[in-house]
């Protein structure tokens, strides 16, 4: 399956400050998918970006407070901006492993970034 | 708004029993299914997928699937207890291909 090097681990940043979070997968992936899970809560798509366009955000979330990069098919990068303390959750993100109909198709997320804003 | 249900729990058994979580989703047009397994402080953790009525299994993880009554489940036989962990349903759109989670249970296998 493929491989999702996500950084940083943790981060402990000042509200008012941006963080940049940055996945890299060992495979060429057409899609890549970043999450928010709050504490004791369950995941929420935050946006999908794909290589060469602009991301396509959910509900809730926008580009201004969110922006993505996705230079090209193996990279992305996901940037929590004017971080104030309810930001504070772990961010994942995810691309679509195996084909599709196979036994073990699925998604992989990367190891995740726990972020607290004080 | 399109929906997955799960019981939060915590659902608690003892080590060697089996453990069945299960989960309910609001869109009929869903074609795959799929268990992840989060332990704490860690990512999500693909345990299984499935597609098509009836059962699937995968060493001691039987995933169970009725799109009639719109629920799926996942029985782990012989739990232990680095089981323990929350175990999250997911559903993709079937529209636009998006997961949609569950709240997650919380299992916990006591030795």
């Amino acid at each position: 399956s493929a491989v999702i090097s996500q950084k940083p681990s943790r981060d402990i940043c000042q509200r008012g400050t941006s963080l940049t979070i940055q996945c890299q997968v060992d495979s060429q992936v057409t899609m890549m998918f970043w999450y928010r899970q709050q504490p004791g809560q369950s995941l929420t798509l935050i946006a999908t970006a794909n290589q060469g366009s602009e991301a396509t955000y959910e509900s809730g979330f926008v580009i201004d407070k969110f922006p993505i990069s996705r230079p090209n098919l193996t990279f992305s990068t996901l940037t929590v901006s004017n971080m104030s303390p309810e930001d504070s959750s772990i961010y994942l993100c995810s691309v679509e492993d195996y084909r599709r109909g196979t036994a073990n198709y699925g998604y992989t997320f990367g190891s995740g970034t726990r972020l607290t804003v004080v | 708004q399109k929906e997955v249900e799960q019981n939060s729990g915590p659902l608690s058994v003892p080590e060697g029993a089996i453990a069945s979580l299960n989960c309910t989703y609001s869109d009929r047009g869903s074609q795959s299914f799929f268990w992840y397994r989060q332990y704490s402080g860690k990512s999500p953790e693909l345990i299984m997928s499935i597609y098509s009525n009836g059962d699937k299994e995968d060493g001691r993880f039987t995933a169970q699937l009725n799109k009639a009554s719109q629920y799926v489940s996942l029985l782990i036989r012989d739990s232990q207890p680095s089981d323990s962990a929350t175990y999250l349903c997911a559903v993709e759109d079937g529209n636009t291909g998006k997961l949609i989670f569950g709240q997650g249970t919380t299992l916990q296998v006591k030795p």
